[in-house]
């Protein structure tokens, strides 16, 4: 089983429609959670990051993780064509070395 | 800054030629990384370099050398290269293990024939 499992999409939304992007895991031991983008033929950049349970707010972004259950999951308001790309969950203990989920590709259709 | 610069942005061999990736970063950080991607299985992590002079294997190092030539630079090797190490490659980044940004380069596209 992998440590970080995500919901392999495709994600096919409307413009302004609200997207969710969830992902698990199973190390116990993680306590920081991000969420990176990535844009067609482009290298993965950081969009949010949350140390252990809570919720963290940018913008139309909100990254939400509950330790309890081991979930963690992002959430777009107001999708934007530009929202297009590859999401990625990761998460790491104390000690670096990310582990990534496999990635939900995101369609935002005008 | 440019970040992180990766060369060549692509590549085509054949099976057993021999290529080195090049990776640099100019942000003084001490932690770098190589992954792969591949379709529908995320980034997998290759070799990591935790600061100048160490070099650790991850998840799938077989086929691959690295060399952490200063503290700038961290070079991927493939001594014989193998169809199915066909992949885009992915250098990353970060100040120090215990802050857990990684700042990626853009990437290189390598086919094996």
């Amino acid at each position: 089983q992998k440590e970080v499992e995500q919901d392999p999409g495709p994600l096919s939304v409307p413009e302004g429609a609200i997207v969710s992007l969830n992902c698990t895991y199973s190390n116990s031991a993680f306590q920081y959670f991000m969420w990176y983008r990535q844009y067609s033929r482009k290298g993965p950049e950081l969009l949010m990051y949350t140390y252990s349970s809570g919720n963290k707010e940018d913008g139309r972004f909100t990254a939400q993780v509950d330790k309890s259950s081991k979930y963690i999951s992002l959430f777009i308001r107001d999708s934007q064509p530009s929202d297009s790309a590859t999401y990625l969950c990761a998460s790491n203990t104390n000690a670096g070395k990310s582990t990534f989920g496999d990635g939900t590709t995101l369609t935002v259709k005008p | 800054n440019a970040g992180v610069t990766q060369t060549p942005k692509f590549q085509v061999l054949k099976t057993g030629q021999s290529m080195t990736l090049q990776c640099a970063q100019d942000m003084n950080h001490n932690s770098m990384y190589w992954y792969r991607q591949d379709p529908g299985m995320g980034l997998r992590l290759i070799y990591y370099s935790a600061s100048e002079g160490t070099t650790d294997k991850g998840e799938v190092p077989n086929g691959y050398n690295v060399s952490r030539l200063n503290k700038r630079e961290f070079s991927l090797r493939l001594e014989s290269a193998a169809p199915s190490q066909t992949s885009v490659y992915f250098c990353a980044s970060i100040e120090t293990d215990s802050y857990n940004e990684q700042f990626f380069g853009p990437g290189t596209r390598l086919t094996v024939l």
